[in-house]
This record gives structure tokens, C-alpha cells and sequence, in this order.
């Protein structure tokens, strides 16, 4: 499968418990980004990577919320301390940039579905 | 900052009739892009068809077409002979068609549960 992959599928963790996703793109894909996504409502933007540098990250929810990209391939986003107001879907997407105004479409990976009890 | 409204959460549709859902959104940018994905019942997301903002001929994908007008800033989608698989959320999204390093992300609407009955 050369899909966006990510890991876990689901995560139940305690409130105030660190918990760490794993975002796998495209091979030949150079930006990922990170959405949260609450039932109900579409995705909301959080951060995003082209090859390994985080070029925006103010969107994350709070200073709690951190990613990283260490070698332009794979993702983590970890979220300290959990809160009950965490409990989401966390989404991955990755995309090819084509040259200077154009880029593919956004693949999006199955998600992590967080539960902060 | 622009903003996407789908002031429709759910619909329903009879299997082989047609269907519209509906889209708004607001930007002062005259270049971008809007997209219609679909999210199955526990499974990813995938894209259904894309609008670039600068082309005045509606998209079409075999069953699924849109109708964008760019003055109303309207982009809806129309579903054609509907099918039971069609069942899912869909997602109307705005992304800016912006210089490279600029971030492209997409925002979405809070999105729309079609249901198609047998």
C-alpha cells in the first residue's frame, strides 16, 4: 500500500499522559501536514512540513502540541499532558510540490483517533 | 482569513436520483483552488473533484459535477445517478493557489452527511 499511513488507528490514554502519532506520506511526497479533526466538524489546520522544515506552526492548539520531521520522510506530533479536550482525530496529509505555483492534491492518511479519559 | 460554509449537515438522497450539496465561502484572494472530498464511514479521506478559481468551466468527474460561481462565491456539488457507496460525509475545502514556501493548506467546511437510501 503506497497510501499515507499513520499509526496508531486509536489511542485511549489517561488525562495528563504524553501520547505520540506517527504519520508515514507518500514516498516522493515533500510536504505533510497535520489536521485535527472533532466530530461534527471538518479538519482544522495545525501544522505543516516541506521535506523536513516546519514552515508553519502557528496553528498548533497549544504549546503542549509539538512535530517533527527529522529526515523529510516520517512524522510525529506529540501532545503533553493530555486533556480531555484533546480527544479528536488527528488527521495527516502529504502533497508534491510541482514547481513554483503548483502542487498535487492533498492525500489524506486514515487518522489517529485520540480518547483522553 | 477565509471561511467555508456548508449550511446543510445532513442529507438524504434515493439511490439513482441526483443530488446538490451546497457551499459557501468567503476570501478577498482572486486566486485559489476549492475541492469537494468525501469521508467514508471510517476510512480516509478522498478527494472527489477540483476547481481552479481562475477557470470559469465547471469540473466534472464522471457522476460528480460541480456549479462554481465565483461573484456569489458559491461551489456546489451535484451527484448524479446516486450510489449506495456515495454514503459519506463530504467536505466542501478553499485552499489559496500561493507561492512556493507559502503554506497551501486547506480549510474545510464542517461538512455534510449524505445518506443514500436503497
Amino acid at each position: 500500500d503506497t497510501g499515507v499511513s499513520q499509526d496508531p488507528r486509536h489511542k485511549i490514554t489517561k488525562r495528563g499522559q504524553n501520547v505520540t502519532f506517527r504519520c508515514d506520506p507518500i514516498s516522493e511526497h515533500n510536504r505533510l501536514y497535520w489536521y485535527r479533526q472533532t466530530l461534527g466538524q471538518g479538519p482544522e489546520f495545525l501544522t505543516y512540513f516541506q521535506n523536513e522544515a516546519q514552515l508553519e506552526k502557528s496553528r498548533l492548539l497549544s504549546d503542549r502540541f509539538s512535530a517533527e520531521r527529522p529526515k523529510g520522510s516520517f512524522s510525529t506530533l506529540e501532545i503533553q499532558r493530555t486533556e480531555q479536550g484533546d480527544s479528536a482525530m488527528y488527521l495527516c496529509a502529504s502533497s508534491q510540490t510541482k514547481g513554483l505555483l503548483q502542487n498535487t492534491e492533498a492525500f489524506f492518511g486514515q487518522g489517529t483517533r485520540l480518547t483522553v479519559v | 482569513a477565509q471561511t467555508v460554509t456548508q449550511s446543510q449537515p445532513e442529507m438524504s438522497v434515493q439511490e439513482a436520483e441526483t443530488v446538490t450539496l451546497s457551499c459557501t465561502y468567503d476570501t478577498s484572494e482572486s486566486n485559489y483552488y476549492l475541492f469537494w472530498y468525501k469521508q467514508p464511514p471510517s476510512r480516509q479521506m478522498i478527494l472527489v473533484i477540483r476547481q481552479e478559481a481562475y477557470k470559469q468551466q465547471n469540473a466534472t468527474e464522471n457522476r460528480f459535477s460541480v456549479n462554481f460561481q465565483k461573484a456569489a462565491k458559491s461551489f456546489s456539488l451535484k451527484i448524479s445517478d446516486s450510489q449506495l457507496g456515495d454514503t459519506a460525509m463530504y467536505f466542501c475545502a478553499f485552499r489559496f493557489r500561493a507561492l512556493s514556501g507559502s503554506a497551501r493548506q486547506l480549510t474545510f467546511g464542517s461538512g455534510t452527511q449524505l445518506t443514500v437510501l436503497p
